[in-house]
């Protein structure tokens, strides 16, 4: 049971331009939620985070978006640089757990 | 450099053999995880510690895993009798829990296990 989705298994943007990465959750109880960075041969690296009472955080050029209706959050990274390739996941955790539910990831590789 | 460390980086071994991986977290992290990651998957929840405390597991964890904190410091993650199934990346992370909401993890390299 995938209680976290990506959907997109990989995403290739050009320099410069938005790279949008989606996640979609089914379990409501999710309340914290969460975008790691991950390169070959490293372990995954924070990059933002959001709880579920906002709709959107942001830090330099990375935002979140979260949707709970639609149960659905998103990660916007602008402008998009070569740097930022590597496979992003999202996850999620329920109120006082500390375990992290993690999606597939999306492997972003950004163009020159 | 005072991340998490894991070691070793790679073990290769046989069917049925034990391995033991030890996770060295941030020196001032009271709390310790360790997940698991198989290829095209995220990492998924195996255990965590809050100091030396082992408060939760996951079904993940069969009979034959077992993890130790025993200072509350650095960890070991046991696996006796080896199947083919247990390859994957073994992934430590560490927070400090400090009563606030969530705390950040932070991850380790990771141990990649084979097992032949």
């Amino acid at each position: 049971d995938q209680q976290v989705k990506q959907n997109s298994p990989s995403l290739s943007v050009q320099e410069g331009r938005i790279s949008i990465l989606n996640c979609d959750y089914t379990n409501s109880m999710f309340d914290y939620f969460l975008w790691y960075k991950k390169y070959p041969a490293e372990g995954p690296t924070f990059l933002i985070s959001i709880s579920s009472i906002k709709d959107k955080n942001e830090d330099g050029r990375f935002t979140v978006f979260l949707n709970k209706s639609a149960k659905h959050l998103s990660l916007h990274i602008v402008p998009s640089q070569p740097g930022d390739s590597a496979v992003y996941f999202c996850a999620a955790s329920e109120p006082g757990a500390q375990k992290l539910v993690f999606g597939q990831g999306t492997r972003l590789t950004i163009n020159p | 450099d005072t991340g998490v460390s894991q070691n070793p980086r790679h073990k290769i071994t046989k069917r049925g053999q034990n391995v033991t991986f030890r996770c060295d977290p941030i020196s001032e992290h009271n709390r310790l995880y360790w997940y698991r990651q198989t290829l095209g998957q995220g990492p998924e929840f195996l255990t965590y510690f809050q100091n030396e405390a082992q408060l939760e597991k996951s079904r993940l964890l069969s009979d034959r895993f077992s993890a130790e904190r025993p200072k509350g410091s650095f960890s070991t993650l046991e696996i006796q009798r080896t199947e083919q199934g247990d390859s994957a990346m073994y992934l430590c992370a560490s927070s400090l829990y400090s009563g606030t909401y969530y705390n950040e993890q932070f991850f380790g390299p990771g141990t990649r296990l084979t097992v032949l």
